[in-house]
């Protein structure tokens, strides 16, 4: 199994633009992640879905937050417009069950200048 | 909200050494995990508690779920180099997700 895969790596932008993330789970989990970390703030949760539904998005900082999975195998966090202070390392992650283990991607690290 | 307090913050060991760290909750918990986060990487699960009192071990790592199930640590015997990294606590209780510790700074001095 080739793990949580996230895309990009790494990810430049200047203030104002829009952001994509992208995250493929591991092949039947029904439980998807998305976290934020932070110096400051360590591992923040954003949002999750079960099977493919959001179940819970109160950790998304603001409107300029937005996520998706359209299907079991592909999820989306978008930042609009992009602000300096979502600066950050944001993570993916997936499982069977919500409370499960979580298995997670190796991250996007989002520099916004 | 659960609330996890995680220490120590960070640790400064020579090789060799045994390590110790633990968390502890505001309230009770189901489940309790612990991850290792190399550089540039996300966290990687090491051990699963699933039962109050459980004694857990992982090679050199071994992990307790505490009695009062409000409490965990985890323990790292003959630290070796590639022992570097952020050590997370996680647990579960009465809310679906896992609630993550701040994490433990290990870094292992030759």
């Amino acid at each position: 199994d080739a793990g949580v895969i996230q895309s990009p790596r790494h990810e430049v932008t200047e203030m104002g633009q829009e952001v994509t993330l992208r995250c493929k789970p591991i092949s039947g989990h029904n439980s998807l992640f998305w976290y934020r970390q932070t110096m400051m703030r360590g591992l923040e949760l954003l949002i999750y879905f079960n099977n493919n539904v959001p179940i819970d998005d109160s950790g998304m900082p603001e409107d300029r937050f937005s996520a998706k999975m359209p299907n079991a195998s592909f999820s989306t966090l978008k930042i609009q417009p992009s602000e300096p202070r979502d600066s950050a390392v944001y993570f993916c992650a997936s499982s069977l069950q919500t409370g499960n283990g979580y298995t997670f991607g190796s991250g996007t690290r989002l520099t916004v200048v | 909200g659960q609330q996890l307090n995680q220490s120590p913050q960070s640790m400064f060991i020579q090789e060799g050494e045994d390590v110790s760290m633990n968390c502890t909750s505001s309230s009770i918990f189901n489940t309790w995990l612990w991850y290792k986060q190399d550089p540039g990487e996300g966290p990687v699960l090491l051990i699963a508690l699933y039962k109050a009192g459980e004694l857990t071990s992982n090679g050199r790592l071994t992990a307790q779920f505490g009695i009062t199930r409000k409490d965990s640590f985890l323990n790292i015997s003959a630290s070796i180099p590639s022992d570097v990294g952020i050590y997370f606590c996680a647990g579960r209780g009465s809310a679906r997700q896992l609630t993550f510790g701040s994490g433990t700074q290990l870094t292992v001095l030759p």
